[in-house]
């Protein structure tokens, strides 16, 4: 069964320190790896996309790496400020690509950041 | 602003009802997506159109029904409602080149709040 999962579930850090937020999954066949930042009651915002053959890519302070053969993802916040408050969801696709299909995306349940002064 | 746009905001109705939720996509994006984000659910992927085509299928119930006209609008019918469709219905859009990237960034808009009382 196509799975993602992510860790922790919550977080609280001080403002200006670093963290990192894991996800595993378990699709088949995969084909790319999305971080989202959500806040509350809004639309996700894309993050980072990466495919099977990019292992790390940046977004300004944020970082994704992406390991193929563990099936594993994290995603580093560096100097965090109280705006990346959000939960973080890390999404998996998968499944036949033709024609601008961007196959089954398969959801985790996200890791609520909050970042206290 | 994404550039995406969703009609209604809110929505409240009775269980048995159907409704149907509006989506704009950005201008020239040819993809749109459908989710469904409740609270202990997380979002799930329901459908995806490309160019007034289907072109993925997630988690969507029988009772629910999408499609995407000519200007590229779609719209996302619910019926037989019942409790549990309470939920944050969201849209996305992507893909202004023809044919579309599996890595193309989703665009989300700013969710319809359904309420089924």
């Amino acid at each position: 069964k196509n799975q993602v999962e992510q860790s922790p579930q919550s977080l609280i850090i001080l403002e200006g320190k670093n963290c990192t937020l894991q996800c595993n999954y378990t699709v088949s066949p995969f084909s790319n790896l999305r971080w989202y930042k959500q806040d509350t009651g809004r639309g996700p915002v894309s993050l980072t996309i990466m495919t099977f053959s990019e292992n790390t890519k940046s977004n300004g302070r944020y970082t994704a790496t992406l390991d193929a053969d563990t099936k594993q993802s994290s995603l580093h916040i560096t100097a965090s400020q109280l705006s990346d408050s959000a939960s973080y969801i890390c999404v998996v696709s998968a499944g036949a690509h033709y024609g601008g299909s961007q196959g089954n995306l398969i959801f985790g349940k996200g890791t609520k950041l909050s970042v206290k002064p | 602003d994404s550039g995406v746009t969703q009609t209604p905001k809110h929505l409240i109705t009775a269980t048995g009802q159907r409704v149907t939720l509006r989506c704009s996509p950005r201008s020239g994006d040819l993809s749109v997506y459908w989710y469904q984000q409740s609270l202990d659910q997380g979002l799930q992927f329901l459908i995806q159109y490309y160019n007034g085509e289907e072109r993925a299928k997630g988690n969507i119930l029988e009772r629910f029904s999408a499609q995407q006209f000519p200007d590229l609008h779609s719209e996302l019918n619910l019926s037989s409602l019942e409790l549990g469709d309470s939920a944050l219905y969201f849209c996305a859009s992507s893909g202004r080149l023809a044919g579309g990237l599996s890595t193309d960034t989703q665009y989300f808009g700013p969710g319809t709040r359904l309420t089924v009382l």
